[in-house]
C-alpha cells in the first residue's frame, strides 16, 4: 500500500525563483487537498480537487499559486516569483470518494525555503 | 467563521502516565466532524482519532480516547499509558458535514519523559 507521495521532500530557492511541488494521492482516491503549514502553525487549507477539478481555492493562494491536477491523478503545486513568506511546509492529502468522514491521508510534505 | 482553539503550546507527560489535551472550537454548523492529528518530528501527519458529532459516544481507539462535550465545543483528546512513541505535535482539526476543508488548531507539543 503506498500512501500519498511528495516530491521533493526539501527545496531550497532564491527570491523571485518559481518553483513546482507534485503530489501523488493514494491511488483510488478521488479528492486531493493542499495545505500550507509555517513553523508553530497548524495547517491552512489553500485547495481543494475533485478528480480533475479544483472546487474550492483558499483567499491565501494569491495569484503568484497555481494548482493543477490533470487527469485527476497527480497535482502539482506552482508558486511563481516566490517570497520568504512562502517559506512553509506544504503538504498534500487526499481522501476516499466513500466514507462519511472522508479521512484525509497525508503526504510527507515539501519544505520550501526561499533565501 | 469556524474557528479551533488550542491552548495549551506545549505538554508533558512521564511514560505510562495519563495526559489530557485539550481543544475548543466554534462554530454555527450542525453536521460537523472533529479530529486529532499526530504529527512525529520530521514525520507525516496521522489521524489519531475522529468524531463525528450526531455521536453522543466518546470516541475511542486504543490507548486514545476523547471527552467530546458538544454544548461546551469542547473535544479534548485523552491519551492513557503514554509511551515514548507519543512523543509529536497533535493538532486538532474541524471539518464542516458539506465542506472537504479541515480547519485546524494551532497544535499542542507533547513530550513524553522516562
Amino acid at each position: 500500500d503506498t500512501g500519498v507521495s511528495q516530491d521533493p521532500r526539501h527545496k531550497i530557492t532564491k527570491r523571485g525563483q518559481n518553483v513546482t511541488f507534485r503530489c501523488d494521492p493514494i491511488s483510488e482516491h478521488n479528492r486531493l487537498y493542499w495545505y500550507r503549514q509555517t513553523l508553530g502553525q497548524g495547517p491552512e487549507f489553500l485547495t481543494y480537487f475533485q478528480n480533475e477539478a479544483q472546487l474550492e481555492k483558499s483567499r491565501l493562494l494569491s495569484d503568484r499559486f497555481s494548482a493543477e491536477r490533470p487527469k485527476g491523478s497527480f497535482s502539482t503545486l506552482e508558486i511563481q516569483r516566490t517570497e520568504q513568506g512562502d517559506s512553509a511546509m506544504y503538504l498534500c492529502a487526499s481522501s476516499p470518494s466513500i466514507g462519511i468522514t472522508y479521512e484525509q491521508y497525508f503526504g510527507p510534505g515539501t519544505r520550501l525555503t526561499v533565501t | 467563521a469556524q474557528t479551533v482553539t488550542q491552548s495549551q503550546p506545549e505538554m508533558s507527560v512521564q511514560e505510562a502516565e495519563t495526559v489530557t489535551l485539550s481543544c475548543t472550537y466554534d462554530t454555527s454548523e450542525s453536521d460537523y466532524y472533529l479530529f486529532w492529528y499526530k504529527q512525529p518530528p520530521s514525520r507525516q501527519m496521522i489521524l489519531v482519532i475522529r468524531q463525528e458529532a450526531y455521536k453522543q459516544q466518546n470516541a475511542t481507539e486504543n490507548r486514545f480516547s476523547v471527552n467530546f462535550q458538544k454544548a461546551a465545543k469542547s473535544f479534548s483528546l485523552k491519551i492513557s499509558d503514554s509511551q515514548l512513541g507519543d512523543a509529536a505535535m497533535y493538532f486538532c482539526a474541524y471539518r464542516a458535514g458539506n465542506n472537504r476543508k479541515l480547519i485546524w488548531g494551532l497544535g499542542t507539543s507533547l513530550a513524553v519523559n522516562p
